[in-house]
């Protein structure tokens, strides 16, 4: 079974300080990770996929298979980054690919 | 840029009824999914339908869902008898692979009296 842990339901951060919010999963083979932001009012979107080892608005997350992590960092957190985050797991290849399991979801709040 | 599209964004229903909830996936896209986000959390899967057919589904998905692609473009959920614990926002995402992002909808939000 695949499950995915975020221990923080709320972090607040000032403006300019870096941000980490934190996400385990546990899941026997390959999975896919990715982090989902939803903003105030606006529809889940995709922040970034461990795959594509990209920077999107200044994020970055890097999946540690050794402590089954895929923590999400900002070096300098912005106001506009205050939002619901989501962490999702897919398991990798054969016939489940696509189904996402998800976290429980951080509310992150930058204050300026 | 083409959304993923939901009605209603808000179904108020007796229990015991019928509901049927829209999507209009993107248009390209050939995966389509039905997650639910019970109030205070965790978004869940419910199933995923490709090539008119249903590939994976969730045990809370039982026989009361049930899921159609009625014509070319929209993607239904039926509930058929809703109880008072399927009151949820549910959320329709859509992707061209299985292996690429869902895009989601805005939700609809059952409540259920």
């Amino acid at each position: 079974a695949q499950r995915v842990t975020q221990p923080e339901k709320l972090l607040s951060v000032f403006k300019g300080a870096p941000v980490e919010l934190k996400c385990n999963y546990s899941y026997s083979g390959s999975p896919e990770l990715f982090w989902y932001v939803q903003y105030s009012r606006q529809r889940l979107q995709l922040l970034l996929r461990h795959i594509s080892r990209e920077s999107i608005k200044g994020f970055t997350a890097d999946l540690n298979k050794g402590e089954t992590s895929f923590h999400l960092k900002k070096p300098f957190a912005q106001e506009e980054d205050s939002a619901m985050y989501y962490c999702a797991l897919s398991p990798g290849g054969g016939t489940s690919y696509g189904k996402l399991t998800f976290g429980q979801g951080t509310i992150l709040t930058v204050h300026p | 840029e083409p959304e993923v599209t939901q009605t209603p964004s808000h179904q108020v229903t007796q229990m015991g009824q019928e509901v049927i909830l829209r999507c209009v996936p993107i248009s390209n896209h050939l995966y389509f999914y039905w997650y639910r986000q019970i109030l205070g959390q965790k978004v869940e899967f419910l199933v995923s339908f490709y090539n008119n057919e249903i590939s994976e589904k969730s045990e809370i998905f039982d026989d009361q869902f049930s899921v159609e692609r009625p014509d070319g473009s929209n993607f239904t959920l039926k509930i058929r008898s809703t109880k008072l614990e399927d009151s949820a926002m549910y959320f329709c995402a859509s992707s061209v692979t299985a292996n690429q992002p869902q895009h989601f909808g805005d939700g609809t939000r059952l409540s259920i009296l």
